[in-house]
């Protein structure tokens, strides 16, 4: 079963505009970490952010994680035509095996 | 390039054989998860090895069965392939220590089609 939910499920928006989307999840986490996933190929991991963690920053990508909204944002800020891919969030629950659980992902278009 | 390398990158095989699918996990990696991806899906957990031995597993029937050898590489077996089984196949490796999941690294995948 899907640990959380990515919001929204497609967002297409004009080559240097920031896109924003949101993850949602269920159970205490150790760690959330983002996902790039270009046209059904491996997934590229982008940013890895800890529970005690509230925001971290990497070139144009900025997470937040708010824990107790069980929550987390990825901005992509002056997006380009090579940021279109599907973007996931995926989890890990402090119990429990130690498994990755995603959401169903955002499907970001970036239009030129 | 993430190091993680799988084999084979596509694959079609007949509904009722067997499969084996390969994976090489990053330098200095000593966990390897297996995932299944369907069309428009999030990937979902199979199982994960460590140290040579199963350390979890997702709601997958038994027909899907793995092993991973003392250089950390991995394979992922099933047997009596269903239709439904046609999905992207991912193998992530990770550093797993002090009972805290690092960053996982996936490879590029197998494309199974089951016919």
């Amino acid at each position: 079963s899907q640990q959380g939910e990515e919001d929204p499920q497609a967002l297409s928006i004009q080559e240097g505009e920031n896109a924003t989307m949101n993850c949602s999840y269920k159970t205490s986490i150790n760690n959330l970490q983002w996902y790039r996933q270009n046209s059904g190929r491996g997934l590229v991991h982008l940013i890895l952010i800890r529970s005690n963690e509230r925001e971290k920053h990497s070139g144009r990508l900025r997470v937040t994680l708010d824990t107790s909204k069980k929550s987390s944002s990825l901005l992509i800020t002056a997006s380009r035509a090579a940021d279109t891919a599907s973007y996931f969030c995926a989890t890990d629950a402090k119990q429990g095996a130690q498994k990755l659980v995603f959401g169903q992902g955002t499907r970001l278009t970036i239009n030129p | 390039e993430t190091g993680v390398t799988q084999s084979p990158t596509h694959l079609i095989k007949t509904r009722g054989q067997q499969v084996t699918l390969r994976c090489s996990s990053q330098s200095g990696h000593n966990t390897v998860s297996w995932y299944q991806q369907a069309l428009g899906q999030g990937p979902q957990f199979i199982f994960q090895y460590y140290r040579e031995e199963e350390n979890g597993r997702g709601n997958f029937p038994p027909r899907f069965s793995g092993l991973q050898f003392p250089n950390y590489s991995s394979e992922l077996n099933v047997n009596a392939l269903e239709l439904d089984d046609s999905a992207l196949y991912l193998c992530a490796s990770s550093n797993t220590g002090q009972g805290d999941l690092i960053e996982a690294f996936f490879g590029q995948g197998t494309r199974l089609t089951v016919v």
